[in-house]
Parts: structure tokens; C-alpha cells; sequence
């Protein structure tokens, strides 16, 4: 089955205290990004990826780190955690050749004390 | 920016009743996506629609690219199908980023 999975699904942590949310997609697909949805803020982009090794800022990528060594796989960093972070976060992955349809990973509700 | 409005933000239903959720968008776009957030925060993906019209069991959609909107129609709602409905698009040139609306709460009561 296509998809892009996310672990883990519920996290909650203590400020500064380094975590990682993963992300992995089977589909070969290229582009790769991470959103956090916050209320009144809706959905916005962290940081993205368009193929191995190539990485970007988004609209909000401070606070966070991303990696793209394989092509499957693209974590989320965050190095210290702040309870700004607390939020509702995204993965996905798009072709970049024809149908552009995003997928979207399942989500990590993550809460920072 | 590209803005996204839907509208109406909150929508009440009968079950059984139809309805149009409508999105308009200030600029050209070359990805347009309906998403259904469930209850659990799950994005759930119904339509990739830059232009055109799809239709899926009981679910359509429709883009106007030329002037700028779409529409998600649901017909014979059902309780399942609360929770709220984005639209998001994508503008070349943009690395592939959805800019996202702010969302329609649908709420189909039995």
C-alpha cells in the first residue's frame, strides 16, 4: 500500500530535551516536505526537501533541522525543543514528474512542557 | 502570497443532505488539492484538481482555473463525513509547497 508513515504518532517531552520525528514514504518519490498545523495559524510549511541530499527553508524552519540521506526517509530535527513547538505536525511527499497529488503522513501530535 | 479562502467556514447538515464547499484562490495555480482532517487530525486526500471535474462515490469536485476557484460537492451526507474540509494549492515555481485555506468545518448531524 502507498503511504507515508510518521513515528511516533503522540509525543510529549520537556523543553530542550532533542527529539526526532521520523518520516518514510514507499512511493519513490522525490519531493518530501514537513508542515505544523496550529489553531488560527493553519498549515505551513518547516522545511522541504526535493531529492536526496537537497534540502530548503520553509515559511517557519527555525527551531528545526531536516536531513535527506536516503531517498525514502526525511526526519524532523528538533535540537532543543520550546513549548512554541507544541503543535500538530505533517509529512509529505509529491512526484515531481505528472500528478503532483501531495500525500500526507498520518500526523505527530507533539507537546513540549 | 498566493491567498486561499474557503468559504462558508462552518457548515451544519442533516444526514442524507447535499452540499458545496467553494474555494477561491488569488493567482494561477498548478496543483489544487481537497483534503478531508477527520477527527483525529488525519488528512485525508480526496481530490488532486488543478483544473476540471473529478467525481469519487459521492464526492465531486470542480476547478475553474481561469477564474480562480473550486468547488467540492457532497452529496447524501453522511455522519462520517464531519470534520473539516481544506483546500490547498500550489503555485509553480513555489518548491511544490500547498498553501492552505483555512478550512470548513462540516458538521452532519444523524
Amino acid at each position: 500500500e502507498a503511504q507515508v508513515t510518521q513515528n511516533p504518532r503522540y509525543l510529549i517531552t520537556v523543553t530542550g530535551k532533542k527529539l526526532t520525528v521520523t518520516c518514510s514514504q514507499n512511493m519513490n518519490h522525490e519531493y518530501m516536505s514537513w508542515y505544523r498545523q496550529d489553531p488560527g495559524l493553519g498549515l505551513r510549511q518547516i522545511y522541504y526537501s526535493m531529492n536526496v541530499e537537497v534540502t530548503d527553508k520553509g515559511d517557519v524552519p527555525e527551531g528545526y533541522k531536516v536531513s535527506r540521506k536516503e531517498k525514502r526517509n526525511f526526519p524532523l530535527i528538533l535540537e532543543s525543543p520550546s513549548p512554541n513547538q507544541t503543535s500538530l505536525y505533517f509529512c509529505a511527499s509529491s512526484s515531481d514528474r505528472g500528478d503532483e497529488t501531495q500525500y500526507f503522513g498520518p500526523g505527530t501530535r507533539l507537546l513540549v512542557l | 502570497g498566493i491567498q486561499v479562502e474557503q468559504s462558508p467556514p462552518d457548515l451544519i447538515l442533516q444526514e442524507g443532505a447535499n452540499s458545496t464547499l467553494r474555494c477561491n484562490f488569488s493567482d494561477s495555480v498548478n496543483n489544487l488539492q481537497w483534503f478531508h482532517q477527520n477527527p483525529w487530525g488525519q488528512l485525508i486526500n480526496l481530490f488532486y484538481i488543478p483544473s476540471g471535474t473529478k467525481q469519487n462515490g459521492r464526492l465531486s469536485a470542480t476547478t475553474v482555473a481561469t477564474e480562480r476557484y473550486s468547488l467540492l460537492y457532497i452529496s447524501s451526507s453522511q455522519t462520517t463525513d464531519s470534520g473539516v474540509y481544506f483546500c490547498a494549492v500550489g503555485v509553480t515555481g513555489a518548491n511544490s509547497k500547498l498553501t492552505f485555506g483555512k478550512g470548513i468545518t462540516l458538521s452532519v448531524r444523524p
